[in-house]
């Protein structure tokens, strides 16, 4: 069963660094795109970035780009969302899911709060 | 970006009759290599998104064919044929033909 598996939710303070991360099990993780969105009530469904792990290339979407990282592990066939300093706007749901949406991560609740 | 405007964002419907979703883009959505990369997805409360629909009117494995998908250029609409209570929850379209992929603002659907 194809399943992507995420961390737990999280607690940081403004100006942290954190690290999320997407475990993909159950299919060839280097064959398929990895990407992330954010959920806030409010703001919908956003894209934050994609990344292939054949090749760790990734895209940014505009208003997560120079903000977030996404990287690649092919040997723990995992993906991460890092943030080096957390502002209190990154707070949010946030969802892997393999390119183009057929299988979804259940979400890391990011909280960012003084 | 592509704008992604869905109608109506609430939609209350009685068990067993049809309802009908529409998604219009703002650019067209064909992509170079022809295809339309416009998908629909489903969120039960609590739940992260569920597929139903790609490329416009292809479902998913296991999406019962209540759901249907259709549209070209910049219009594009989901029916479900008779409404089941599992059906509650909010209906997003979402375009995946330009960079950044974009969602509609999501329609809520009820059971009255």
């Amino acid at each position: 069963e194809v399943q992507l598996i995420q961390s737990g939710a999280e607690v940081k303070k403004p100006g942290e660094s954190l690290r999320i991360s997407c475990l993909g099990s159950g299919y060839n993780f280097s064959n398929y795109w990895i990407s992330w969105f954010r959920q806030v009530p409010g703001r919908g469904l956003e894209c934050v970035g994609r990344i292939d792990p054949s090749d760790s290339y990734t895209n940014y979407c505009p208003t997560f780009q120079g903000h977030v990282t996404i990287s690649v592990d092919r040997s723990l066939n995992t993906a991460y969302l890092q943030w080096s300093s957390l502002k209190a706007s990154d707070t949010g749901l946030y969802y892997c899911a393999r390119y183009l949406g057929d299988k979804w991560g259940r979400g890391t609740l990011v909280t960012v709060s003084s | 970006d592509v704008v992604m405007t869905q109608s109506p964002l609430s939609l209350p419907v009685t068990l067993g009759q049809p309802a009908s979703i529409s998604c219009k883009s703002s650019h067209r959505l064909v992509y170079h290599d022809g295809d339309v990369y416009l998908n629909w997805f489903h969120q039960r409360p609590g739940q992260s998104p569920k597929r139903l629909i790609y490329k416009v009117s292809q479902r998913d494995s296991g999406v019962p064919d209540r759901f249907s998908g259709s549209g070209s250029g910049t219009d594009f609409t989901l029916k479900i044929s008779r409404v089941e209570a599992e059906d509650v929850g909010v209906y997003y379209c979402m375009q995946a033909t330009h960079w950044p992929e974009t969602f509609g603002q999501g329609t809520k659907v009820e059971i009255k």
